[in-house]
This record gives structure tokens, sequence and C-alpha cells, in this order.
């Protein structure tokens, strides 16, 4: 079954660390760009990373405080957030990128939930 | 920095009718602009990639139209199971970056 499932989502406090988990299955995890996507309680979507294999680009909320890494061979995607703000608090979506020449996102987790506080 | 803006913000239809939701973007971006549907507490679904073209599985009543900066979701009669909040994405190459708009709520009466 193709799917990706996300976990690590927890509660913690501002200035904390988290590192978030999503394990793909179905599919040849290797040959895909895979994305990060956040959701604040009923707010919309806010894309936070992608990486291929060689490149890594992040959104400009997130950017020197959280990165994203994978490892091909147990087919996982990984990201770890420091320095957490109490804006942080979301759902996070692990995501497959299809790319150019339409660069979209074609399957989704179900999410996992950070919530920040004090 | 390219910005899409969505409207309208909420939409009210009786089962049976259309409905069209705008997604207008700030530059030209071509065709590269996708649809989503998130129902109440599930994970967004992709629905139109390349502005016009259905993800595998979505139902033809769902169509995409447009390009440069202004794009179109039409869903043709409406059925209770498309009450959704919808989303527009798109992806600046040059940044590079992906950004989605605010959405669209479409209510079923």
């Amino acid at each position: 079954q193709v799917q990706l499932v996300e976990s690590g989502g927890t509660l913690v406090k501002p200035g904390g660390s988290l590192r978030l988990s999503c394990v793909a299955s179905g599919f040849t995890f290797g040959d895909y760009f895979m994305s990060w996507i956040r959701q604040a309680p009923g707010k919309g979507l806010e894309w936070v990373s992608y990486t291929s294999t060689r490149t890594i680009y992040y959104g400009d909320s997130v950017r020197g405080r959280f990165t994203i890494s994978r490892d091909n061979a147990k087919n996982s995607l990984f990201l770890q957030m420091n320095s957490l703000r109490v804006e942080d608090s979301a759902i996070y979506y692990c995501a497959r990128v299809r790319t150019a020449p339409n660069w979209y996102f074609d399957l989704w987790g179900r999410g996992t939930l950070v919530a920040v506080s004090s | 920095e390219i910005v899409l803006t969505q409207y309208p913000a909420t939409l009210s239809v009786s089962p049976g009718e259309g409905a069209t939701l705008s997604c207008r973007a700030s530059e030209d971006i071509g065709s590269v602009l996708a649809w989503y549907q998130q129902k109440l507490g599930q994970a967004p679904r992709l629905l139109i990639y390349g502005a016009s073209t259905r993800a595998t599985g979505i139902p033809a009543r769902f169509s995409g139209s447009g390009s440069g900066t202004e794009f179109t979701l039409t869903i043709s009669t409406l059925q209770s199971e498309d009450s959704a909040v919808y989303f527009c994405q798109q992806y600046d190459p040059w940044s590079p970056k992906f950004t989605f708009g605010p959405g669209t709520k479409v209510d079923i009466k």
C-alpha cells in the first residue's frame, strides 16, 4: 500500500527541540523529492521544507532552526526542529513531491501534531 | 515572492448545483498550479495539477482551467461529500519555494 506515516509530534516548551519522522511504503522512496508541510489549527497550509537526495530548501519562517534529512535505506524522512516557538504549533504533514514541469504534492500522510506551549 | 489569492473565501451551494472557485497569482506562473481538497480532520488530497490535469482517481466533475495569473476550479453537480476547503498551490523555481492560497471553504446546503 502506497502511504506515508508521520510520528514524533508532542507537546514541547518554547525553545525546545523535537524530531519528526515519516516512513514511506509502497513506492521507491529514493526516487522522489520529499517535503514537510504544516497547518496551524484552523489555518491554511504552509510549506516548510523539501529535499531531493542532493538539494534542500526551507521556508523563510523555519530556515536556520529546522533541518530536513532522509534515510533512503530506511524509507524515512525526518525533520529536526530546534528553537521551537509557539507559532510552530501545527499539524506537520509529510508529502511526496512531483517535480518539473509541474511541481505538486501527490501523496500526503495523515500528519502529526506539534504543540509548543509553556 | 509570488502570492496566491483565492475567492470567494466561502461558498454555500445546494447539492446538484455547480461551483466555481478562483485562484489568482501575483505574477505569471504559467500552468504550474495545483488544487487540493481538504475535508474536516483529514489531510489534503490532490485534485488537479498542471492547472488542468485531474489526479488519479479524481471524479470528472472536478475540472481545472487557466494559465498565467488566473485559475479556476469548477465542481459540477456538487455532492454532499464535496464539502471541504479547497487550496491552490504554486511553485516558484527562482526562490525556490512552494506557496499555498488561503483556501475556499465550500459548504453544501
